[in-house]
């Protein structure tokens, strides 16, 4: 099982504030992806990545995959209280099975 | 269309006891799989089940049973619960993609169990 670490594990910034959460890993991926989780709810996916230096976009979210396929960032422009929440990165094994990182919890003060 | 659906939402039990939490999704999903999140650890995967009729052990699986009843059902039993076991359990599900990949998985809102 390849362990994915995520940083920082805890974010409080104010509203407008710009911030990145990061996914490391010793092991390459074959694809990673990023969810988000609401108190009380299931994660959702975000987004999914798959080629080494590819970035993607989604409002004011961007999501990085490295060029070695072993780390991936998430940088939010601009937050706002709305992007509170768990933010979990998760990469695919062997046998379609998802392992997921412990997660960073964003804080959006207003 | 609900998604993934599990019951029940929160369940305490004593130690030794029983339960079954149940799931069902609605979107003709071949894949579950049920999780559970503990704080700092993120999701780790108990079971999943690539098809009706199969089931297969991931990373936690000890102390856990599944039955993958038909196609929309996956059920989670804890024969003899331990305070370990205290938890948040989500099910999710996946269609299966040529190639045998898998596609998005959908969670369910999950099931708080505590075990005193």
């Amino acid at each position: 099982t390849q362990l994915l670490e995520q940083s920082p594990q805890f974010l409080s910034i104010q509203e407008g504030e710009n911030l990145t959460v990061y996914c490391n890993s010793s092991s390459v991926f074959s694809s990673l992806q990023w969810y988000r989780q609401e108190p009380g709810e299931g994660p959702v996916l975000l987004v999914t990545v798959v080629t080494g230096g590819e970035v993607k976009k989604l409002k004011r979210l961007t999501f990085q995959f490295g060029d070695a396929r072993k780390d991936s960032s998430l940088h939010i422009t601009a937050a706002q209280p709305g992007d509170t929440g768990l933010y979990l990165c998760a990469a695919m094994e062997y046998g379609n099975k998802l392992v997921f990182g412990a997660g960073t919890i964003l804080r959006v003060k207003s | 269309n609900a998604g993934v659906t599990q019951t029940p939402k929160f369940q305490v039990l004593k130690t030794g006891q029983s339960m079954t939490l149940q799931c069902a999704q609605d979107m003709n999903h071949n894949s579950m799989y049920w999780y559970r999140q503990d704080p700092g650890m993120g999701l780790r995967l108990i079971y999943y089940s690539a098809s009706e009729g199969t089931t297969d052990k991931g990373e936690v699986p000890n102390g856990y049973n599944v039955s993958r009843l038909n196609k929309r059902e996956f059920s989670l039993r804890l024969e003899s619960a331990a305070p370990s076991q205290t938890s948040v359990y989500f099910c999710a599900s996946s269609r299966t993609l040529a190639g045998g990949r898998t596609d998005t998985q959908y969670f369910g809102p999950g099931t708080r169990l505590t075990v005193l």
